[in-house]
């Protein structure tokens, strides 16, 4: 039961260009979103999250929407640029009866930003 | 400021074989959380600690095992291990439970 879904397994974009991530989700519990970017052989990369409270959060280049009612978020980067390629997972969370927060990951979209 | 660090980086352990990966988590962060990330998928939940004490465990089996220490430091043991056990195995540290978690580097285990 994937509960976090990247429907695109890959994307390329022209540099300069805007580059769109999406993410569905099924689980209406999850108030907490996050995007990580992920370049071969290191660690997830935290870029930017959302609470549920919100619909849009900004940080640079990089915006995250959220759509509560379709259980869509999409992660826009403008400008794109060639050191934005990588491997971009979303991540949502619940709050935990129990008090776990852990987070559930989609399977990552590949992101290609060509010269 | 030092971020997440893993060790080792690489492992190679045989069928059957017990393993120990440690982790430090950034400066004044309580929350410790272990991942497994096989190829082509996302990070998998394994478990997570808070000041010390297990919050939460992922669909593993209990051949996994995690503590943390006084100096919020942590290590997963996995013990009996089986090929399928090969993956990418990830720390991440938070200030609090519900924060935005800094992963480490990673230790890629290998099982032959």
């Amino acid at each position: 039961d994937q509960q976090v879904k990247q429907n695109s397994p890959s994307l390329s974009v022209q540099e300069g260009r805007i580059s769109i991530l999406n993410c569905d989700y099924t689980n209406s519990m999850f108030d907490y979103f996050l995007w990580y970017k992920k370049y071969p052989a290191e660690g997830p990369t935290f870029l930017i999250s959302i609470s549920s409270i919100k619909d849009k959060n900004e940080d640079g280049r990089f915006t995250v929407f959220l759509n509560k009612s379709a259980k869509h978020l999409s992660l826009h980067i403008v400008p794109s640029q060639p050191g934005d390629s990588a491997v971009y997972f979303c991540a949502a969370s619940a709050g935990g009866t129990s008090g776990t927060y852990k987070y559930i990951f989609g399977t990552g979209t590949r992101l290609k930003v060509l010269a | 400021d030092a971020g997440v660090t893993q060790s080792p980086t690489h492992l190679i352990k045989t069928r059957g074989q017990q393993v120990t990966l440690r982790c430090s988590p950034i400066s004044g962060h309580k929350s410790v959380s272990w991942y497994q990330q096989v190829l082509g998928q996302g990070p998998q939940f394994i478990f997570q600690y808070y000041e010390k004490e297990e919050r939460g465990r992922g669909n593993f089996p209990d051949r996994f095992s995690a503590r943390q220490f006084p100096n919020y430091s942590s290590e997963l043991n996995v013990n009996a291990l089986l090929l399928g056990d090969s993956a990418l195995y990830l720390c991440a540290s938070s200030l609090a439970r519900r924060a935005e978690a800094f992963f480490g580097q990673g230790t890629r285990l290998t099982v032959v």
